[in-house]
C-alpha cells in the first residue's frame, strides 16, 4: 500500500532562518510526487511535480529535492508571508495519497 | 473569473435541510473532482468524473450525490447530513490526459458546518 509521511507535524522559524520540511513514502510504481501549499481556509495552491529520483525544482524561495525514498521542500530565507501547510502528495499506479501537511509558522 | 470557484464560501445547515455546493472550472480541462478535509487528516478523495463521467466512487455516503452536468461544472447535493459532515469540501480539476494529468488545480473550499 502506497504510504506518505510528512515531518515534522508543525515548524516554527525565526525570519530569515532556512529549514527543510520531509516527506517520506514508500509506493509501488512513482508517477509523481507533489507539493501544494494551503493558507487556512483555502484551497491547496499547486508548487511543484517531480516526476524521479535527482529531480529538482525552484521557485522563489522554495526549493523540492526527490530520492527514490523522500522529498525535500527546502526554503531559504523565508518570510513572514511563506507562513502556511505544506503538502506532500504522491502518485502511484493506482492512486493519488496525499499527506497531512507540515504546519509552518515563520516569526517576524 | 479564472482557476476553479466554489460557491457558497460558507455553509451551515440543520440535519434536514438540502442544499447544494457548486464548483466551476475556467481552466479547459477535462476531469473534476470533490474532497473533504477534515482537521488533522489527510484530504479525502470522494468523487472523481472524467469527461462528465463518474470514475471514482470512494464509498462515500449516499447522503452526497454529485451531478457534473458538463466538463466545467460539478455539484455536490447534500440531503440530510450528519454534524460529523461538517469539514471543508474542495473543488479540483485537472487535464484529462499527458504527464500532467495528476496535477490538481483546487478551489478555495466550501467549509459546510451541520447543526
Amino acid at each position: 500500500e502506497d504510504q506518505v509521511t510528512q515531518s515534522p507535524e508543525a515548524l516554527r522559524l525565526q525570519e530569515g532562518e532556512s529549514s527543510s520540511l520531509n516527506c517520506s513514502y514508500t509506493v509501488s510504481g512513482l508517477r509523481g510526487l507533489f507539493w501544494y501549499r494551503q493558507d487556512p481556509g483555502k484551497g491547496p495552491e499547486f508548487l511543484f511535480t517531480l516526476y524521479s529520483a535527482g529531480e529538482e525544482k525552484e521557485k522563489e524561495r522554495l526549493k523540492a529535492t526527490l530520492t527514490k525514498k523522500e522529498s525535500f521542500l527546502h526554503i531559504t530565507a523565508p518570510k513572514p508571508e511563506d507562513s502556511a501547510t505544506y503538502l506532500c502528495v504522491l502518485r502511484g499506479n493506482e492512486k493519488l495519497t496525499f499527506g497531512t501537511g507540515t504546519r509552518l509558522t515563520i516569526i517576524p | 473569473e479564472t482557476g476553479v470557484t466554489q460557491t457558497p464560501r460558507h455553509l451551515v445547515m440543520g440535519m434536514t435541510n438540502k442544499k447544494s455546493l457548486k464548483c466551476e472550472q475556467h481552466l479547459g480541462h477535462n476531469a473534476m473532482y470533490w474532497y473533504k478535509q477534515s482537521a488533522k487528516k489527510p484530504l479525502e478523495l470522494m468523487f472523481v468524473y472524467s469527461l462528465e463521467e463518474r470514475v471514482e466512487n470512494n464509498s462515500v455516503p449516499s447522503r452526497f450525490s454529485p451531478e457534473c452536468p458538463n466538463s466545467s461544472h460539478l455539484f455536490l447535493h447534500l440531503h440530510t447530513l450528519q454534524p460529523e459532515d461538517s469539514a471543508l469540501y474542495l473543488c479540483a480539476s485537472s487535464q484529462g490526459s499527458g504527464v500532467d494529468t495528476d496535477t490538481q488545480y483546487f478551489g478555495p473550499g466550501t467549509r459546510l458546518t451541520v447543526l
